[in-house]
């Protein structure tokens, strides 16, 4: 089975841009979650996904926002990009519940 | 805040040696887990341990919980080099749907 795979990898982006992330979970797994992690704050969460729906948000502004289309693939996407939103992305999905999470390797994002 | 907090921040052995490390959360649980994160990667699943279980092994792993104290602790017995990396616990804070993780104990192995 295929892991979770992020695209891209790494991105360079400038304040006031905005970004869009993408994630394809494991075959078969239905929720799809996302994280940001930063040396300062560690490892927030930012949103599930489950079946199209935002099941959980977390406390992250309304520039954060994300989506889960029919084959469970979701998107994040960053608008008005500012300098503290350079972090490690990571996606994780899990069959239903967020029990035992799959993490992709994540997407490095720098925010000049 | 975190949920999680984790001790130490920061551990230093000796390959062979016994490693353990300790985690702390605030609000009730119906599981707790351990994960690995090699270098700034993707973080890979060790071991999960349900709110009702008070101990579980997996391979070198061991790892416990006490719900009345509100902690758990994760031992790696008989270190390897390729056991260096950051450890983090994470709790689903009940049914909140979502993981919250500890800020990580970093583990270094010397060989």
């Amino acid at each position: 089975k295929a892991g979770v795979t992020q695209t891209p990898r790494y991105l360079i982006k400038t304040r006031g841009q905005q970004v869009t992330l993408s994630c394809s979970p494991i075959s078969g797994h239905r929720s799809v979650s996302w994280y940001q992690q930063t040396p300062g704050q560690g490892l927030q969460f930012l949103f599930e996904y489950f079946s199209e729906t935002q099941r959980n948000k977390g406390n992250f502004p309304g520039r954060f926002s994300g989506r889960q289309f029919s084959n469970s693939r979701s998107e994040m996407n960053v608008s008005t990009l500012e300098l503290g939103d350079s972090a490690l992305y990571l996606c994780a999905s899990s069959s239903f519940l967020p029990d035992e999470q799959y993490f992709g390797p994540g997407t490095r994002l720098t925010v000049t | 805040s975190q949920q999680g907090e984790e001790d130490p921040q920061a551990l230093s052995i000796q390959e062979g040696e016994n490693a353990t490390m300790n985690c702390s959360y605030k609000t009730s649980i119906n599981n707790l887990q351990w994960y690995r994160q090699n270098s700034g990667r993707g973080l890979v699943h060790l071991i999960l341990i349900r709110s009702n279980e008070r101990e579980k092994h997996s391979g070198r792993l061991r790892v416990t919980l006490d719900t009345s104290k509100k902690s758990s602790s994760l031992l790696i017995t008989a270190s390897r080099a390729a056991d260096t990396a950051s450890y983090f616990c994470a709790t689903d804070g009940g049914n909140t749907g979502k993981l919250i993780f500890g800020q990580g104990t970093t583990l270094q192995v010397k060989p």
